[in-house]
């Protein structure tokens, strides 16, 4: 079975550029996460999609933080225009929705690093 | 809030000696806990997780974690460790509100040296 699948791996851009990753979850998975994990850091979720729909988006800057799930299964985020501080690896999880429970393992992908000059 | 909090950001053993990660948790409501560990390079991978059943949690890897509620703990442990187990360990913490929403600790480094 495929894993969750993200591109680029690494992306460098200057300040005010704009950005986009991109994740394939793991097929059949209906619920998808981005998470950002700052140099030392754990993870932080950024937004969580069920479905089409994003159920928990309050962690996500949305002066220029922006992101889609079309259809249900892949996902982009998009920063625009990015700033120094972004400079982050970008992580997307899936994990399918069982009973709507805490205990759903998410699965993660390998992450984008985005190093912003 | 919950919070996770990880004492040591990089731990150091011998090959063959016990690993001790600590781990303890900020919760209101009983928790769910997890232990991540991410190798160089690769997305973070489920070790094993404590969900209100048994208090003593066995996951991969030969690794095990003991829920103390008394302490607010969470500690992992492998009683050998292996050069492959050098990586990067993650707590994490969830709420039962109806999804799974984790809060990570700032992560340990585990460094096995021969």
């Amino acid at each position: 079975e495929a894993g969750v699948v993200q591109s680029p791996r690494y992306k460098i851009i200057e300040k005010k550029q704009p950005v986009a990753f991109w994740c394939n979850p793991i097929s059949g998975h209906n619920t998808l996460y981005w998470y950002r994990q700052n140099l030392g850091q754990g993870p932080e979720l950024l937004i969580r999609y069920e479905n089409e729909e994003a159920v928990d988006d309050s962690q996500l800057p949305k002066d220029r933080f922006s992101a889609e799930r079309l259809k249900g299964v892949d996902s982009t985020l998009k920063i625009q225009p990015a700033e120094l501080g972004d400079s982050a690896v970008y992580l997307c999880a899936s994990s399918a929705l069982l009973a709507r429970g805490p205990t759903d393992t998410q699965y993660f992908g390998p992450g984008t690093r985005l190093t912003v000059l | 809030a919950q919070s996770v909090t990880q004492l040591g950001s990089h731990v150091s053993v011998s090959e063959g000696a016990l690993v001790l990660l600590r781990c303890n948790y900020s919760s209101s409501v009983p928790p769910y806990l997890f232990w991540y560990v991410q190798y160089p390079n690769q997305g973070l991978q489920l070790l094993l997780k404590y969900t209100s059943a048994a208090t003593l949690v066995k996951g991969i890897n030969g690794f095990e974690a003991e829920f103390k509620k008394s302490e607010t703990s969470f500690h992992l442990t492998k009683p050998s460790a292996h050069m492959s187990d050098a990586a990067e360990y993650f707590c994490a913490v969830s709420d039962q509100r109806g999804y799974n929403k984790l809060i990570f600790g700032a992560g340990t480094r585990l460094a096995v040296h021969p």
